[in-house]
């Protein structure tokens, strides 16, 4: 099992939908991060939490550490939010590494 | 620079020669990374440097991969002796504290084996 865990894998969505992916991880960490990867490989970082939520235009991410569950919702999707959306935590203890999940494919169509 | 540079874009390689790809990180960032993406596969750390302490290497997969951080900005990582499967995405990023300080990935550099 991996220590990171993303559902679904793919998502197929219309434009102006509501999006949610879900993020779930089994190890003590010190922050989650969520990323957003575009076809031709470019990185861009979403968020990074440890606690509570965090807003940044139409994109939510909201951390229950309790629960070790993260969610990235997408408000008012468009088309140009299409990507590989992946989630990556910080293990207690490793100040360099990352754990990935595989990440959740987003295509939202008109 | 405004943004972390990785050099070629694209890299072809007969197996078995060596190849040095290139992280110009965004100045000032004392941290940097490189993690790897393989075909389908999730990312995969490699190295980390913060400083000038002792770099982790524990990601690294095999003694043919090797990196240096030269003045604490331009990194390279080298790969001796090539195979298929080093073909991958290496990606690098670059951040101010490490982690907790959010960072920004470079576009990577496509790495093909042949």
């Amino acid at each position: 099992k991996n220590e990171v865990e993303q559902s679904p894998q793919n998502l197929t969505a219309q434009e102006g939908e509501f999006i949610t992916i879900n993020c779930s991880y089994s190890v003590g960490i010190s922050a989650l991060h969520w990323l957003q990867q575009h076809p031709g490989g470019g990185i861009v970082s979403l968020f990074m939490l440890s606690s509570g939520k965090k807003k940044h235009g139409r994109l939510i991410a909201t951390i229950n550490i309790q629960e070790k569950h993260s969610s990235l919702h997408i408000t008012a999707s468009h088309p140009r939010d299409s990507a590989v959306y992946i989630c990556a935590v910080s293990p207690l203890g490793t100040a360099s590494k990352l754990t990935f999940g595989t990440g959740t494919r987003l295509q939202v169509t008109l | 620079g405004a943004g972390v540079s990785q050099s070629p874009s694209n890299k072809v390689t007969e197996k078995g020669k060596d190849v040095e790809l290139r992280c110009d990180p965004i100045s000032g960032h004392t941290a940097l990374y490189w993690y790897r993406q393989s075909l389908g596969q999730g990312l995969e750390f490699l190295i980390y440097f913060q400083g000038n302490s002792a770099p982790d290497k524990s990601g690294l997969p095999s003694d043919r991969f090797s990196a240096e951080r030269t003045g604490g900005s331009v990194s390279t990582l080298t790969i001796q002796r090539t195979q298929q499967e080093d073909s991958a995405v290496y990606l690098c990023a670059s951040s101010l504290w490490g982690l907790l300080g959010g960072y920004t990935f470079g576009s990577g550099t496509r790495l093909t084996v042949v």
